[in-house]
């Protein structure tokens, strides 16, 4: 069965300073990796997958994200943090296997004090 | 751009009353779903359709049901609704399945049932 972890229910940053936020899974294969965010009553976004390839993935934000395969680990980065970043970040994975569905992590509560 | 828009927005039932939620997308996208969302628990995928007249059960289908009579539309109804069944909503859609795993989410449908 694939499952994903995300170990911290908040994480705490001042504004400028790096930022990770967690996340470990569990699948039979390769995996598709993603994060989301979501704002206050509204939609998870899409931030940034790893299909495959470069292990540093890129997306929307200035956000990034390190794919380590020994470590089952996709954590989730960004040099400077804003206090616009502050929101609920989502870890989701997929074995590459037909058929299977998106599981995403509980979510981690990202607040950047200023 | 509209994008996947869900009606109701709120909603308040009796236990034992039944309701439909709406969600529509505008992006011609083949495949959607419906999740809910509890606190602490992530999202949770209900039920899904890969395509006009297709349906599938999800994590938690129990107590849903749901059609796709129209490409474009996805309803999930609660025939009779229970206080467990209190939660956020999200309808999404994507393009390519969940093999790229780049869903376009609704705002969500708060539904409280009493």
């Amino acid at each position: 069965a694939q499952s994903v972890a995300q170990p911290e229910d908040q994480v705490n940053v001042a504004e400028g300073n790096p930022l990770t936020v967690k996340c470990t899974y569990s699948v039979s294969g390769n995996p598709y990796l993603f994060w989301y965010v979501q704002y206050p009553n509204r939609g998870l976004q899409f931030l940034l997958k790893y299909i495959t390839g470069d292990n540093l993935v890129k997306g929307s934000y200035g956000f990034e994200a390190e794919f380590n395969k020994s470590q089952t680990s996709f954590h989730l980065k960004k040099p400077s943090a804003l206090v616009s970043d502050s929101a609920l970040y989502f870890c989701a994975v997929r074995a590459n296997q037909a058929g299977t569905a998106l599981i995403f992590g509980k979510g981690t509560t990202l607040s950047v004090s200023s | 751009n509209a994008g996947v828009t869900q009606t109701p927005k709120f909603r308040v039932l009796k236990t034992g009353q039944s309701m439909t939620l709406l969600c529509a997308q505008d992006m011609n996208h083949e495949y959607m779903y419906w999740y809910r969302q509890d606190p602490g628990m992530g999202l949770r995928l209900i039920h899904y359709s890969v395509g006009e007249g297709t349906t599938a059960k999800g994590e938690v289908p129990d107590g849903y049901n749901v059609s796709r009579l129209k490409k474009q539309n996805f309803l999930l109804g609660l025939e009779s609704a229970a206080p467990s069944q209190t939660s956020v909503y999200f309808c999404a859609s994507s393009s390519s399945g969940q093999r790229t795993g780049e869903l376009f989410f609704g705002e969500g449908s708060r539904l409280t049932v009493l």
